[in-house]
């Protein structure tokens, strides 16, 4: 079945400019999860939805950050006046249930460029 | 708060070598543990994962980790190793009740050599 898809597979910007990153979860997945991955390092978490309503914010970097999901499936990462700081591909996850044993599915994720 | 280390950040092994890939975690609480994978030009999957029962578990592939709770570690191992193993591997964990969220260690690169 589809995976986890995400668009774009990569961005280019510049400094200040305002992007947004789509994510698609897996068909019936009710949590989704953005996480940050810098070179070198592992995922970040960013923020985690639970149907349409965001239950865990608490790796926003900052108020440039925010995210919704409007109708419980797709999800949108919206970056405002960006800094080259925050180059570094973003990844968004899915999973089924309702519980933290569950499987969390990765996309390809965006590589954000910002120059 | 939760914190995960990777203390082998490249290893080069191989073929039929044996391997096992250091993880200890720091949280004050029950646990979830997970170990993923990440192989060259895709995305992460999940290897395997534990939060109760047998502390060895298995998973794909012919990897296994055993959960330690006095040492707080979640090391992973494969007795043979084979080309197609070259990845990056990630260790992961998040609360058994509570917040959902992963926190991740910094990652292994494995190579592994013809």
């Amino acid at each position: 079945g589809a995976g986890v898809s995400q668009t774009p597979s990569n961005k280019v910007t510049e400094k200040g400019k305002y992007v947004e990153l789509r994510c698609d979860p897996i068909s019936g997945h009710t949590a989704l999860y953005w996480y940050r991955q810098s070179l070198g390092q592992g995922p970040e978490f960013l923020i985690y939805f639970q149907g349409t309503g965001a239950a865990d914010d608490s790796g926003l970097p900052n108020d440039r950050f925010f995210a919704v999901r409007p109708e419980g499936s797709v999800s949108t990462l919206k970056i405002q006046r960006t800094e080259r700081g925050d180059s570094a591909v973003y990844l968004c996850a899915s999973s089924a249930g309702t519980t933290p044993q569950e499987t969390q599915y990765f996309g390809p994720g965006t590589r954000l460029l910002v120059l | 708060a939760q914190s995960v280390s990777q203390h082998n950040h490249h290893v080069i092994l191989s073929e039929a070598a044996s391997l096992e890939l250091g993880c200890n975690y720091s949280y004050g609480g029950t646990v979830n543990l997970f170990w993923y994978v990440q192989y060259p030009g895709q995305h992460l999957q999940l290897l395997l994962k534990y939060f109760s029962g047998d502390p060895l578990v298995k998973g794909i592939k012919g990897f296994e980790a055993e959960f330690i709770k006095s040492k707080f570690s979640f090391n992973l191992r494969k007795p043979s190793v084979q080309w197609s193993d070259t990845a990056e591997y990630f260790c992961a964990v998040n609360a058994r009740t509570g917040r959902r969220a992963l926190t991740f260690g910094s990652g292994t690169r494995l190579q592994v050599q013809p």
